[in-house]
């Protein structure tokens, strides 16, 4: 297993377009998480997956932001309608449901989005 | 809710200790991270705390109070490779409760010569 993969590794539209970010787990993990991370702060929590069903959507930022899992594997995070202020690192992670805490969340490069 | 503080800033010479402290408010707890991310990287685990007092792992050692709210990173004999930023992150209740880590805004430690 190589990890965690997002793709792309950078992005970056003209405001107003539509971005469509993938993320794959780690096989075996049934939680998949997304987070955005700007400059000097640290994750921000956006939602997360266990298998298929989405948990936790409220802390989207907005409903431009929305996320996917359909076959509980990979993952897409969509932002309709790009504003200068969505320009961020957009991460995912991934973990087992259970003894989560021993093994930790694992991230993926992130994917960064550059607004213009 | 959750909230979580840690310094912004540390600066150390190369081959000495330094300490990143980090408090928390959390309506639930079950452990506390520390994970590295060097810049524009993904965070990589550090460690996992759940019960009170000290775990080293290396040159690198975590503590945590819980009757406190309180966790440390140690970080000995400092290398420039260890310039990056420290996140430290809860693990809230998993019974009944979140399974949503929140991290800390991080501490960007810079190692000179």
């Amino acid at each position: 297993d190589t990890g965690v993969s997002q793709n792309p590794r950078h992005k970056i539209t003209k405001r107003g377009q539509n971005v469509t970010f993938r993320c794959d787990p780690i096989s075996e993990h049934n939680r998949l998480y997304w987070y955005r991370q700007t400059l000097g702060q640290g994750p921000e929590f956006l939602t997360y997956f266990q298998n298929e069903a989405q948990l936790e959507k409220s802390r989207l930022l907005s409903d431009r932001f929305s996320a996917e899992r359909p076959k509980g594997s990979f993952s897409t995070l969509e932002i309709q309608r790009t504003e200068q202020g969505d320009s961020a690192m957009y991460l995912c992670a991934s973990s087992l449901a259970r003894g989560t805490g021993q093994n930790g969340y694992t991230f993926g490069s992130g994917t960064r989005l550059t607004v213009v | 809710g959750q909230n979580i503080d840690q310094p912004t800033e540390m600066t150390a010479t190369e081959g000495a200790i330094v300490q990143i402290n980090c408090t928390y408010q959390t309506s639930g707890f079950n452990g506390l991270f520390w994970y590295q991310q060097h810049a524009g990287e993904a965070p990589t685990f550090l460690s996992y705390n759940v019960l009170d007092g000290l775990e080293e792992k290396g040159r690198f050692s975590s503590f945590l109070s819980r009757s406190k709210g309180y966790s440390y990173l140690l970080l000995k004999e400092l290398q420039m490779k260890d310039s990056a930023s420290y996140l430290c992150a809860v693990d809230p209740q998993a019974s009944g409760g979140s399974y949503i880590p929140t991290f800390g805004r991080g501490t960007s430690l810079i190692v000179h010569p």
